[in-house]
């Protein structure tokens, strides 16, 4: 199976400008989360799609949006740009437990480096 | 509030040699505790995960600890190689079909040759 997919892998904006991102997951994986890494803050959950619907939701901002669509390919947004959200954007998709998935397994994909300048 | 937090954060360990990077918790309530492991370029990779009901899991070359009395995990990898040089991570998730999880703060592992 191929891989979760990402695009595009980089990505240079001014601030106050917009961005989407664009995760397609893994065929059969229905979850896709998302996540943004830092230097300073490392690791931290954004949102989750499952079935259309976010399930879950981490501590950012309004301006971090995301929408999931009926072939489980996914997008999320950026709106009104800081300094502070260039990071690297990764996607993660997850099987369920009927297809013999893990609780917290999770595959990623390779990023969206986001610089905004 | 919850965190998942790492006590060192680079290590080097000699080719061939055993390693342990260990992560502590707060979150008495979570249900999984896994491991990720991230090389330069790429996305968090699973490596193995371990139920807040067991003590220890193994893997392939890779042991899991948990000792939920100090809120402490620890992975072992044995024999290390080249390959095992990346930043790991540990993560908590709460209970199955939540797909929210709370990652440490990473480690980085340097396998000497």
């Amino acid at each position: 199976k191929a891989g979760v997919t990402q695009t595009p892998r980089y990505l240079i904006k001014t601030r106050g400008q917009q961005v989407t991102l664009s995760c397609s997951p893994i065929s059969g994986h229905r979850s896709v989360s998302w996540y943004q890494q830092t230097p300073g803050q490392g690791l931290q959950f954004l949102f989750e799609y499952f079935s259309e619907t976010q399930r879950n939701k981490g501590n950012f901002p309004g301006r971090f949006s995301g929408r999931q669509f009926s072939n489980s390919r996914s997008e999320m947004n950026v709106s009104t740009l800081e300094l502070g959200d260039s990071a690297l954007y990764l996607c993660a998709s997850s099987p369920n437990a009927l297809t013999g998935g893990r609780p917290g397994e999770q595959y990623f994909g390779p990023g969206t480096r986001l610089t905004v300048t | 509030g919850e965190s998942v937090g790492l006590h060192l954060p680079t290590l080097s360990v000699q080719e061939g040699d055993n390693s342990i990077i260990n992560c502590a918790y707060s979150n008495s309530a979570s249900d999984y505790f896994i491991w990720y492991k991230q090389e330069s370029g790429k996305g968090p990779q699973f490596i193995i995960d371990i139920r807040s009901n067991m003590d220890k899991r193994q893997g392939q070359r890779v042991t899991v600890l948990l000792n939920k009395t100090v809120k402490h995990l620890s992975l072992q990898i044995a024999a290390t190689q080249p390959g095992d040089s990346a930043v790991y991570f540990c993560a908590e998730n709460r209970y199955f079909g939540n797909e929210k999880l709370t990652f440490g703060t990473g480690t980085r592992l340097t396998i000497i040759p």
